[in-house]
C-alpha cells in the first residue's frame, strides 16, 4: 500500500536549533507539496517542486526555510535557526501532474515541530 | 494572489441532518479538490472537479464546480457520527502549479 513517509513524526527543539523535516513520496509521483498547518493559519502551502525542481517556494520565509529534493526518494524542508512561532504540524504530499492539472495528493502523516 | 475561501469555519449539527460547505476563489480556477481530515490525522482526498457545472456524488456526499469555476460546494445528507472532521477545499489555478486550500469547514455531528 504506496504512501508517503515522513519524519520525525514529532519533534521537540530549543529556539535557535536547525530542523530537518524528511519525506519519501510515493514512487512515480512527479509532484511533491510542502504545507505547514497551524490552528490560526490553515494549512499554508510553503514550496513545491515538480520533477524534482522547485517551482515555487513563496509561501516560505526565505532567510530561515529551505526546501530541496535531493533526489526522487527524498524531500526535505530545514529551518535554521528555528523560533517558537514555526511550531506547527508539517505535511508533505505527493501526487502526479499531467498536462498541467494536479490529480489527488497523497499526504504524509505530518511532523508535529515544537519550539521551546 | 489566489485566495480560496470557505465558509463556515464550524458546523455542529444534530445526526441526521444535512450539511453543506462552500467555497469561493478570487481568480477561475483550472479544477478543485475536496480533502476530508479527521481530528489528529492528516487530509485524505475526497474528489477532483475539473468541469464547469459539474456535479459528481459519492453516496450521501454531493459535490458541486460552479459555471464560472470560481466557486464549489460539499453537502452531506443526513451526516452521521463518522462524518466528523474538517473538510478542506484546494483549488489550482491555469496555468499555475500550486493547490491551496480554504480555511476547513469543521464539522461536529452530536448523535
Amino acid at each position: 500500500d504506496a504512501r508517503v513517509t515522513q519524519t520525525p513524526r514529532d519533534k521537540v527543539t530549543e529556539m535557535g536549533q536547525e530542523v530537518t523535516m524528511r519525506c519519501q513520496p510515493i514512487l512515480g509521483h512527479n509532484t511533491v507539496f510542502w504545507y505547514r498547518q497551524t490552528m490560526m493559519q490553515g494549512l499554508e502551502l510553503l514550496a513545491y517542486f515538480r520533477n524534482r525542481a522547485p517551482l515555487d517556494d513563496s509561501g516560505m520565509p526565505k532567510d530561515r526555510f529551505s526546501a530541496e529534493m535531493p533526489d526522487a526518494t527524498l524531500a526535505t524542508l530545514k529551518i535554521q535557526p528555528s523560533e517558537p512561532r514555526d511550531s506547527a504540524v508539517y505535511f508533505c504530499a505527493s501526487g502526479k501532474t499531467r498536462e498541467g492539472l494536479n490529480t489527488e495528493a497523497f499526504f504524509g502523516q505530518g511532523t508535529r515541530l515544537t519550539v521551546v | 494572489g489566489q485566495q480560496v475561501m470557505q465558509i463556515p469555519q464550524y458546523q455542529h449539527v444534530q445526526e441526521g441532518e444535512d450539511f453543506t460547505t462552500y467555497c469561493n476563489s478570487s481568480t477561475t480556477l483550472s479544477n478543485i479538490q475536496w480533502y476530508k481530515q479527521r481530528p489528529g490525522g492528516h487530509p485524505v482526498f475526497l474528489i477532483q472537479l475539473v468541469k464547469s457545472g459539474e456535479v459528481k456524488k459519492q453516496k450521501r456526499l454531493t459535490f458541486q464546480f460552479g459555471e464560472a469555476k470560481k466557486n464549489s460546494s460539499l453537502h452531506i445528507t443526513a451526516t452521521q457520527t463518522t462524518d466528523v472532521g474538517t473538510y478542506f477545499c484546494a483549488g489550482q489555478r491555469y496555468n499555475n502549479n500550486d493547490m491551496r486550500f480554504g480555511a476547513g469547514t469543521r464539522l461536529t455531528v452530536k448523535p
